[in-house]
């Protein structure tokens, strides 16, 4: 079956400049997460869904960034004004449920999003 | 404090032989998982090996074992008989059933298996 797939793959912008990221979580898993890759780090957690539950937003960065997840599967993270600091892999997963200890989340092949 | 350390910031293993990677956590739950994760040069995350807190064995998973020493919070990660296809970066992780339900990630060993 399908794993979790992102889009783009690449991304360069222009400091200032908005950034849309997509996440195509692994169908019927009801939880999504976004992480943040810097060069040479281990993975940084910025948001998660579960079903139709509010997210949990605890760790954006800054109010630039903003996820939303429509009809309970495909997720967008969006950067506003981006930042150089910004620069890093944005990676996705999902997972079945959230609950427990034991919970797989598959990742996806991330974002690299490059701000100039 | 940080949740998860990895010390070694790079290991190097003769082929065929083991490599102990080093993790340690620190957390306050009674229950929690740690997990495993292999990245290759390519950028993708592959889940290798689950303990949970509560299990009495160490996991095991084809040549991964994970050396699990609840009392000293260590979730060593033993590959054996390395391959040269072991060569990535690998990440501990661990997930607290209280709180957000993310996984914490360490800073990662990056692995170079030596033909």
């Amino acid at each position: 079956g399908a794993g979790v797939s992102q889009s783009p793959s690449n991304k360069v912008t222009e400091k200032g400049k908005d950034v849309e990221l997509r996440c195509d979580p692994i169908s019927g898993h009801t939880a999504l997460y976004w992480y943040r890759q810097s060069l040479g780090q281990g993975l940084e957690f910025l948001i998660y869904f579960q079903g139709n539950s509010a997210p949990d937003k605890s760790g954006l960065p800054s109010d630039r960034f903003s996820a939303e997840r429509t009809g309970g599967s495909v997720s967008t993270l969006t950067i506003q004004r981006t930042q150089q600091e910004d620069s890093a892999v944005y990676l996705c997963a999902s997972s079945l449920v959230a609950y427990g200890s034991y919970n797989e989340q598959f990742f996806g092949p991330g974002t690299r999003l490059t701000v100039l | 404090a940080q949740k998860i350390t990895q010390t070694q910031p790079g290991m190097f293993v003769q082929e065929k032989e083991a490599v102990t990677l080093d993790c340690t956590y620190d957390t306050s739950d009674q229950s929690y998982g740690l997990f495993w994760y292999k990245q290759p040069s390519s950028g993708e995350m592959i889940f290798l090996i689950y303990q949970g807190s509560y299990d009495e064995q160490n996991a095991t998973e084809g040549r991964y074992s994970l050396n699990f020493q609840k009392a000293r919070k260590s979730a060593n990660l033993v590959i054996s008989a390395s391959q040269l296809g072991d060569s990535a970066m690998y990440f501990c992780a661990m997930r607290e059933v209280t709180g957000a339900n993310n996984l914490f990630f360490g800073t990662g060993t990056r692995l170079t298996v030596i033909p």
